[in-house]
């Protein structure tokens, strides 16, 4: 029951943007979209998370449409370890707690 | 960021045994955890969500027989997966929810099972 979608694929050169797109059209006021990436075999890495304002850290920039149903991450100078499969994930409440339902993501490759 | 272990990394177990993976928060207390099985070139799939101190919740299609989960300390859930069979060869990740104030989960570097 993931709730969003993303391509699954994309490239880009090595310095120079990712801008990764998700469409989440099914979420809810109070859900929040987190993006993790992660590298072959290892465990996920978070990256960033939003709930309708646009955010910035040091790894990354996350802008949410106005209606919340798509966002997209942005890292600004892409370098060859960030070459990973980058997971868009709205955080939903279960029968105890919140939980993370990963989708499919989306596979970047960095090109130098 | 907060940082959780998993153990052991890689494992090979006879079919039939039972191997049992750690996952430890090792610089916050982690009330609750969770549980994701990875198949190759898929995505995470939850398996269980864990709270200290009382019986996992177990995602839809997932055998709690199987899939034994004990969460007995704050810093500490253990997954056991009973009988194991060739079918449950897998990336095992566990994650916790951060501290508090923090409200994003950290992930373990998973656990690679191979049953033979």
């Amino acid at each position: 029951d993931a709730k969003t979608t993303q391509p699954t694929s994309m490239d880009c050169a090595e310095g120079r943007a990712a801008n990764l797109p998700c469409n989440h059209s099914t979420i809810s006021g109070n859900e929040y979209v987190y993006w993790y990436r992660q590298i072959h075999s290892q465990g996920p890495q978070y990256i960033i998370h939003g709930l309708k304002n646009n955010e910035t850290n040091e790894m990354a920039s996350l802008i949410i449409t106005e209606d919340r149903k798509s966002s997209t991450l942005i890292l600004p100078h892409a370098t060859l370890r960030d070459t990973a499969v980058y997971y868009c994930i709205v955080r939903v409440y279960g029968d105890s707690s919140y939980k993370l339902i990963f989708g499919s993501g989306t596979r970047l490759l960095v090109r130098p | 960021g907060a940082v959780v272990s998993q153990h052991p990394s890689r494992v090979i177990c006879k079919s039939g045994t039972s191997v049992k993976i750690e996952c430890r928060s090792l610089d916050f207390q982690a009330t609750t955890m969770f549980w994701y099985r990875q198949f190759p070139k898929q995505s995470l799939m939850l398996m269980a969500t864990s709270n200290e101190g009382s019986k996992a919740t177990y995602e839809q299609g997932v055998e709690k027989d199987k899939f034994l989960i004990n969460h007995a300390s704050l810093t500490l859930s253990t997954l056991t997966v009973t009988s194991a069979h060739p079918e449950d060869s897998s990336f095992y990740i566990c994650s916790a929810r951060g501290p508090a104030g923090q409200i994003e989960a950290f992930f373990g570097q998973g656990t690679r099972l191979t049953v033979v």
